[in-house]
């Protein structure tokens, strides 16, 4: 079964510019969460998608954040404007229907650097 | 908040165990406990999983105390590639939770 994809591996852009990352699921994962990790810290939980539907987003900084899942499937983060702060590694995974026993898969992640 | 306390690392000589211990004296009767790892620029991934009983893979060993409190996941053999970042989780285990991750605990593993 291939992987969660993620892209791009890797992006440098300037403080109040806004960027973009993409995830793609596993086939038939209906839930997608979002983590940002900071160098040094675990992965924080950003936003919970259950098929098209967000179901937590009580950590998503909306000011500057967004995230959607149009049709279920493959989801985006954007950031804009962005802020120093926000350098770090941004995480997908997905987890399979109720009853799935490995959890969460996890993609790459993307590292993300605000100069 | 992570429902686990872990040491933030530990050293481990190549070839000999690596015991890595997780407390979390507040889970709850359908929580299971999960273990992660993170190699460096890498996501995590998932090592093994238990809710009471002793559990065992081609990766590692997890001990579950009896009163569910605390646990240890025992690499048998550490080799240099197990240096890496280990979560210890505590959740439901149907789909759909959301994980909280804590800091984990860094595993050198030497020469």
């Amino acid at each position: 079964e291939a992987g969660v994809a993620q892209s791009p591996r890797y992006k440098i852009i300037e403080k109040r510019q806004s960027v973009a990352f993409w995830c793609n699921p596993i086939s038939g994962h209906a839930t997608l969460y979002w983590y940002q990790q900071i160098l040094g810290q675990g992965p924080k939980l950003l936003i919970q998608f259950q098929n098209n539907g967000v179901v937590d987003d009580s950590q998503l900084p909306k000011d500057r954040f967004s995230a959607e899942r149009l049709k279920g499937v493959d989801s985006t983060l954007k950031i804009q404007p962005a802020k120093l702060e926000d350098s770090a590694v941004y995480l997908c995974a997905s987890s399979g229907p109720e009853g799935s026993n490995y959890g969460y898969t996890f993609g790459s992640g993307t590292r993300l650097t605000v100069v | 908040d992570a429902k686990t306390t872990q040491p933030p690392s530990m050293d481990c000589a190549e070839g000999r165990a690596a015991n890595l211990p997780c407390n979390h004296s507040t889970i709850s009767g359908n929580e299971y406990v999960y273990w992660y790892r993170q190699i460096h620029s890498q996501g995590p991934q998932y090592i093994i999983h238990g809710l009471k009983n002793n559990e065992t893979n081609e990766m590692a060993s997890l001990i579950i105390t009896e009163d569910r409190k605390s646990s240890t996941l025992i690499l048998p053999h550490a080799t240099l590639r197990d240096t890496a970042v280990y979560y210890c989780i505590v959740r439901p285990y149907t789909g759909g939770f959301k994980t909280i991750f804590g800091a984990g605990t860094r595993l050198f593993v030497k020469a």
